[in-house]
């Protein structure tokens, strides 16, 4: 599976969109991109998954580049609760035997009052 | 109720020791996983099975074991209880939608080795 990079921390101001970078610039054809995030000490929480089209769900927005070799997650009005460390993870489209999601240490997002 | 359930939720024990960690789910789903976390490494991939008679291990799988009992429970053994085994652990379940990957985690478990 592709490596991904992600900032470690970002800052948002509560109400404002927060937009979460993430490369993957190894990315092959079939591989996905997930989104996961996980609040503190609490087991993660599955947020958005998307090929190449841009995706939106009632939680946020995924806008992948057309080259796919990036993306970014969006949460439009961030508010206190969406403080948390946010996974990008990239997989293989379809199920082998032995595989799973590797969660790498993500972007620690703070949102701001 | 929640849908994955983990026991104990917090554990303190002694070097030597031998510990359980235990998980059910009544989510339906086949397959289980445990991970563990520590500050600054993410989440690391301990064993996985995927339906009963299915058991593999994952990248960090020394000085653990587990039993799957049933379709439903996933338990986790520390043979002999070590302090860099302490973290939080987690366990997971997966949607069998075909091609996806969308786990499914529990409370966690806070362990810690003395």
């Amino acid at each position: 599976d592709a490596k991904t990079t992600q900032p470690t921390s970002m800052d948002c101001a509560e109400g404002r969109a927060a937009n979460l970078p993430c490369n993957h610039s190894t990315i092959s054809g079939n591989e996905y991109v997930y989104w996961y995030r996980q609040i503190h000490s609490q087991g993660p929480q599955y947020i958005i998954h998307g090929l190449k089209n841009n995706e939106t769900n009632e939680m946020a927005s995924l806008i992948i580049t057309e080259d796919r070799k990036s993306s970014t997650l969006i949460l439009p009005h961030a508010t206190l609760r969406d403080t948390a460390v946010y996974y990008c993870i990239v997989r293989v489209f379809w199920e082998t035997s032995g595989s799973r999601l590797t969660f790498g240490e993500g972007t620690q997002l703070t949102v701001n009052p | 109720d929640a849908d994955v359930t983990q026991t104990p939720r917090n554990r303190i024990t002694k070097t030597g020791k031998r510990i359980m960690l235990e998980c059910s789910q009544t989510k339906g789903h086949d397959r289980m996983y445990w991970y563990r976390q520590d500050p600054g490494l993410g989440l690391r991939l301990i064993y996985y099975s995927f339906d009963v008679k299915d058991i593999n291990k994952g990248e960090i799988s020394d000085g653990y074991s587990v039993s799957r009992q049933a379709q439903a429970k996933f338990s986790l053994s520390l043979e002999s209880a070590i302090p860099n085994q302490t973290a939080l652990y987690f366990c997971a379940t997966s949607d069998p939608i075909p091609g996806h990957f969308f786990l499914f985690f529990g409370p966690g478990t806070r362990l810690t080795v003395l």
